[in-house]
């Protein structure tokens, strides 16, 4: 199995812009996550689905954050319009079963100037 | 509100000695703690878990401990290898399958 995988790897964009970042969970894991990373706030759970429903959005920042998973194989997170202290490492992860371990993806590190 | 490992410290460790990763938590509702490691550039990497009905549990070379009465969770590295050197994150699990993580420790390991 090729892990869970995140794209764009990088992504650098104008402040204004929309940014969309995708993660394709390991094939029949049952939960997403989506994660933000930075030296201020480290790891910080933005929004999390089980079985392609959204069950905790509370760590979403603000409106002009969003995620949709419209099935069990994909998934994106959408920052519109995107902001410099948006600039982060997202990362998406995924575990099957609850207390099961969380595999991660490579992160996708955003750059909003 | 409830938070895990509100610190990011450092440790340095001579190769082949033992390494101790100290956590503090403050939701005692949580079902699962959860130790993972991340490399510079990588996603956090799973490294061992344990329920909140145990004390201890071992793995390759590590092994967690758990304290509920003081809210206290450690990871033990045995016989450090540079390869260990990286960010150290505890997490916790609720029954809804929310993971939150803590600041983490920076540990290094000197050859």
């Amino acid at each position: 199995d090729a892990g869970v995988i995140q794209s764009p790897r990088h992504e650098v964009t104008e402040m204004g812009q929309e940014v969309t970042l995708r993660c394709k969970p390991i094939s029949g894991h049952n939960s997403l996550f989506w994660y933000r990373q930075t030296m201020m706030r480290g790891l910080e759970l933005l929004i999390y689905f089980n079985n392609n429903v959204p069950i905790d959005d509370s760590g979403m920042p603000e409106d002009r954050f969003s995620a949709k998973m419209p099935n069990a194989s994909f998934s994106t997170l959408k920052i519109q319009p995107s902001e410099p202290r948006d600039s982060a490492v997202y990362f998406c992860a995924s575990s099957l079963g609850q207390g099961a371990e969380a595999f991660f993806g490579q992160g996708t590190r955003l750059t909003v100037v | 509100g409830e938070s895990v490992g509100l610190h990011l410290p450092t440790l340095s460790v001579q190769e082949g000695d033992n390494s101790i990763i100290n956590c503090a938590y403050s939701n005692s509702a949580s079902d699962y703690f959860i130790w993972y490691k991340q490399e510079s550039g990588k996603g956090p990497q799973f490294i061992i878990d344990i329920r909140s009905n145990m004390d201890k549990r071992q793995g390759q070379r590590v092994t967690v401990l758990l304290n509920k009465t003081v809210k206290h969770l450690s990871l033990q590295i045995a016989a450090t290898q540079p390869g260990d050197s990286a960010v150290y994150f505890c997490a916790e699990k609720r029954n809804n399958n929310d993971m939150r993580f803590g600041a983490g420790t920076r540990l290094t390991v000197k050859p």
